[in-house]
């Protein structure tokens, strides 16, 4: 089946600097990957939309100059989340869909759980 | 726009009872997709199913079973005989049908505690 794998699964980090998280489909490619947020006891809400070889569509609200996305190959996604603060802190999960599966079933990654201090 | 409500937040039950989790949609597209996750403790979504809109019919897959009614918008799952491991956090999604040249962008309702308690 198809796998999805994040990098790192956690980090702490002081405030204000910068931390990346790494999506990558591990058997698949995928032209489109999806970044979510989840904050304790809350629901996944999208961030951003990633797209090979284009820029990254944002969800209304999400700071685009704040999560960078790039989404530089078919197998890989980034997020960086720059000058990182206490209120970034929260739980990142990435999807994917392969790009050939119009199924619509898409494949999420472990996530990846920040603590900014 | 696409919403999905959760109403129950949370549930409690002893093992071996029936529970049965709501999902209300909404969307105006005629072709969507809808899901339903679990997300265990540790925090990984585990897809257990999803259904086309055109696909009405109810699916049982060993414990679980779920009901899908376009006529009320819900989507609802069922699990009998619940055991403790069932205890999860439970989400429903919608999206957009593919098919468009991309994939589409899923909505999660709020999500469902259940405890399962031995």
């Amino acid at each position: 089946g198809a796998v999805v794998s994040q990098h790192p699964s956690w980090v702490i980090c002081k405030s204000g600097t910068s931390v990346k998280i790494e999506c990558r489909s591990l058997d698949f490619q995928a032209t489109t990957m999806f970044w979510y947020r989840q904050f304790p006891k809350q629901s996944l809400m999208l961030m951003a939309t990633s797209n090979e070889g284009s820029k990254a569509t944002y969800e209304q609200g999400v700071e685009k100059d704040k999560f960078l996305i790039n989404h530089a190959s078919l197998t890989l996604s980034t997020l960086t989340v720059t000058s990182a603060h206490p209120e970034d802190s929260s739980f990142y999960i990435c999807s994917a869909n392969p790009y050939d599966d119009n199924g619509g079933e898409q494949y999420f990654g472990p996530g990846t759980r920040l603590t900014v201090t | 726009a696409q919403k999905v409500t959760q109403a129950q937040t949370e549930i409690s039950v002893v093992e071996k009872e029936d529970v049965t989790l709501d999902c209300v949609y909404e969307t105006r597209d005629t072709t969507y997709y809808l899901f339903w996750y679990k997300q265990p403790p540790s925090g990984e979504l585990v897809f257990l199913i999803r259904r086309n809109s055109f696909d009405e019919q109810n699916e049982i897959s060993g414990r679980y079973s779920w009901n899908f009614q376009k006529s009320t918008s819900s989507f609802n799952f069922t699990i009998t005989a619940s055991q403790v491991v069932d205890s999860a956090v439970y989400f429903c999604a919608l999206s957009e049908a593919w098919g468009r040249g991309g994939s589409e962008k899923l909505v999660f309702g709020k999500g469902m505690k259940l405890t399962v308690n031995p």
